[in-house]
């Protein structure tokens, strides 16, 4: 079954400090890979997304994700956080064949200024 | 503007009784989605559909009916089989082939 597991559900940082959220999914076929971020109060957000062709990807706000084929992984990395990244991250994945779209439980993200 | 709405913002209702949720796109997305979003466990799927008169069952869909008449048009009924009903609902619409999903601004409903 399509699934999407993160490890990492509460992650306290310092400013400055690297980040990096694990999202490990399983799924047979292609796939498109998602990560969303929910800073508090506020809806969902488009982080970055993964279609094809180079496995890194960056999106906004300074994100980037490694897609690792063989290692069914699409982990978030960011060099240094700020006291505004703190949210909560979803990792998710497209399945093309069940056109399913699953999400993880998400990361809470505190970062201490 | 093309986006997708979800109405109403805040619902409330009494146990036992159904409610139905909407949940409308002007993207002439193919697929359409309804999540369930709890604190500590993410979005869950409930349904999803791809095409028009065809659905499919998500990860928690008991409780749950859905209906696809329309392509803009995907609508969730909680029905009084809910044994949990009270919380956050997300309707998403997505393109085929490479593309994100769109997300309306969510229904929170809430049973007493």
């Amino acid at each position: 079954a399509q699934s999407v597991s993160q490890h990492n559900h509460h992650v306290i940082l310092s400013e400055a400090a690297s980040l990096e959220l694990g999202c490990n999914y399983s799924y047979g076929g292609t796939v498109n890979l998602f990560w969303y971020v929910q800073y508090p109060g506020q809806h969902l957000q488009l982080l970055l997304k993964y279609f094809s062709g180079d496995p890194l990807v960056k999106g906004i706000k300074g994100f980037e994700a490694e897609f690792i084929k063989s290692k069914f992984s699409f982990n978030l990395r960011k060099p240094s956080v700020q006291w505004s990244d703190t949210a909560e991250y979803f990792c998710a994945v497209f399945g093309f064949g069940n056109e399913k779209l699953t999400f993880g439980t998400g990361t809470r993200l505190t970062i201490i200024p | 503007d093309g986006g997708i709405t979800q109405s109403p913002k805040y619902l409330f209702r009494k146990e036992g009784q159904n409610v139905t949720l909407s949940c409308e796109q002007n993207l002439n997305h193919d697929a359409m989605y309804w999540y369930r979003q709890d604190p500590g466990q993410g979005l869950r799927l409930i349904y999803y559909s791809q095409i028009v008169n065809d659905f499919q069952k998500g990860d928690i869909a008991e409780g749950y009916s859905v209906s696809r008449e329309k392509k803009e048009s995907f609508p969730l009924t909680v029905t009084s089989a809910q044994k949990n009903p009270t919380a956050f609902y997300l309707c998403a619409s997505k393109g085929q082939g490479d593309t994100e999903a769109f997300f309306g601004q969510g229904t929170r409903l809430t049973v007493v």
